[in-house]
């Protein structure tokens, strides 16, 4: 069955710091989902990406698919405090998968 | 607009209990999931509902589990004789559309089994 790998697990930051969080499915995916979950909170939705070498931007936050539509990217920029969290992506074949997660803090 | 809620939002219980988690997605919201969250680690996929049938309740870990939901509308997920493994938070999502669609989360139920 289709498996959706994410790296790194954990992500330290010093604040102000760029970092990128990257994501890998076993299959070809028809949609990709990037979700956040905040300390002690539940997963919130972020950005879905459906096109081959689509990016998307929000903010400072940066979203790519890969050409392939097997892996994906989470970039962000000039990491603040807020950026805490656990940011999740999920590959769409026949079913969605959820990643373990990247778990990142931040280093004021 | 009201977004998807679970009661209880904490429940405790002793071993060998029966449980009952509610999940009231968002209105006409046609596809309802549950999932299984354990302490600092990923979602673990539990059950699927279109409607009220449950087309994949793959991810159920044991016959202690089962799901229903009525009216199309609000779920209950039952664990019977509960073991302390089953301690995690249960969340359930919903969505307006198929299983390709972003899942709208509700806050979950933190369930410690003593």
């Amino acid at each position: 069955g289709q498996q959706v790998m994410q790296i790194p697990q954990y992500q330290h930051v010093q604040e102000g710091e760029d970092f990128t969080t990257y994501c890998n499915s076993s299959t070809t995916l028809s949609n990709i989902q990037w979700y956040k979950q905040r300390p002690g909170g539940h997963p919130v939705f972020l950005i879905q990406l459906v096109k081959s070498g689509e990016v998307k931007k929000q903010k400072r936050l940066t979203f790519q698919f890969g050409e392939a539509k097997k892996n994906s990217s989470l970039h962000i920029t000039a990491t603040q405090t807020t950026d805490v969290g656990t940011y999740f992506c999920a590959g769409y074949d026949y079913k969605l998968s959820f990643g373990a997660g990247t778990t990142v803090t931040v280093r004021a | 607009g009201a977004g998807v809620s679970q009661s209880p939002s904490n429940k405790v219980t002793e071993k060998g209990k029966d449980v009952e988690l509610r999940c009231d997605p968002i209105s006409g919201h046609t596809a309802l999931y549950w999932y299984r969250q354990s302490l600092g680690q990923g979602l673990e996929f539990l059950i699927y509902f279109q409607g009220n049938s449950a087309p994949d309740k793959s991810g159920l870990p044991s016959d202690r589990f089962s799901a229903e939901r009525t009216g199309g509308s609000v779920s209950t997920l039952t664990i019977q004789r509960t073991q302390q493994e089953d301690s995690a938070v249960y969340l359930c999502a919903s969505s307006p559309l198929g299983t390709s669609g972003r899942r709208y989360f509700g806050p979950g139920t933190r369930l410690l089994v003593l």
